[in-house]
């Protein structure tokens, strides 16, 4: 199975801030990874697919980048919503791997 | 409205079965491969089960053998038949839609549904 090792596990920051998440991929994966948000109660909701391809409605504050088995997420000029539980989840191969989660706290 | 609704979740206990299901609405099912993720009460994500939409069908280890994954396109309905249940199967099953008909993203997510596993 590959492996998505996700990090940090937790993040503060403030409104307005800027933060990156990354995940790590044991074995190639092309850009076959999504960036997913879920909120307290919620279920997840895509952000990101193929690595950088922004999900419609999704605001371009949001950005995603890849560099071989390395893929980050971007958020800039954090607002109150944003304050939520963020994961990575490889597609190359089953099982559909996700990462262990960033829980992002205002600080 | 384009949404996926899931239900048929529930207290069973150790050694019993349970079905969950979603229905589709909104989108053509039938063209969407589709899938189950559950999270375990304070935990992560962790992928179940998926089925193209050419009805090729794949598992996590720890579920083969024990869960199977179906789909009905003519009444736009997924279902997750879980059998042999046991207390680490208690999670909320998510129902989630791939963005394509093989390899895609979740683009859209069910509400959940809770099942406790307990005696």
């Amino acid at each position: 199975d590959i492996q998505m090792t996700q990090s940090p596990s937790a993040l503060s920051a403030s409104v307005g801030d800027s933060i990156t998440i990354t995940c790590r991929a044991s074995q190639r994966i092309n850009t076959w990874l999504a960036w997913y948000r879920q909120s307290a109660g919620k279920a997840p909701k895509l952000l990101i697919s193929k690595a950088s391809d922004l999900e419609s409605g999704i605001p371009s504050r949001f950005s995603g980048s890849a560099s071989g088995n390395d893929f980050t997420l971007t958020i800039n000029n954090l607002q109150p919503d944003d304050f939520a539980t963020y994961y990575c989840q490889q597609y190359e191969n089953y099982p559909h791997t996700f990462g262990q989660g960033t829980k992002l706290e205002i600080k | 409205e384009v949404q996926l609704v899931d239900s048929g979740g529930g207290l069973v206990q150790p050694g019993g079965s349970l079905t969950v299901s979603c229905v589709a609405s909104g989108f053509p099912f039938r063209s969407h491969a589709m899938g189950w993720v559950r999270q375990a009460p304070g935990k992560g994500l962790e992928w179940v089960s998926g089925v193209s939409s050419g009805d090729v069908k794949d598992y996590a280890e720890s579920v083969k053998g024990r869960f199977a994954i179906s789909r009905d396109n003519s009444a736009n309905t997924l279902s997750l038949e879980m059998n042999n249940l046991r207390p680490e199967d208690s999670a909320i099953y998510y129902c989630a839609r791939k963005k394509g008909s093989l390899i895609g993203a979740f683009d859209l997510w069910g509400q959940g549904a809770l099942v406790t596993v307990s005696s």
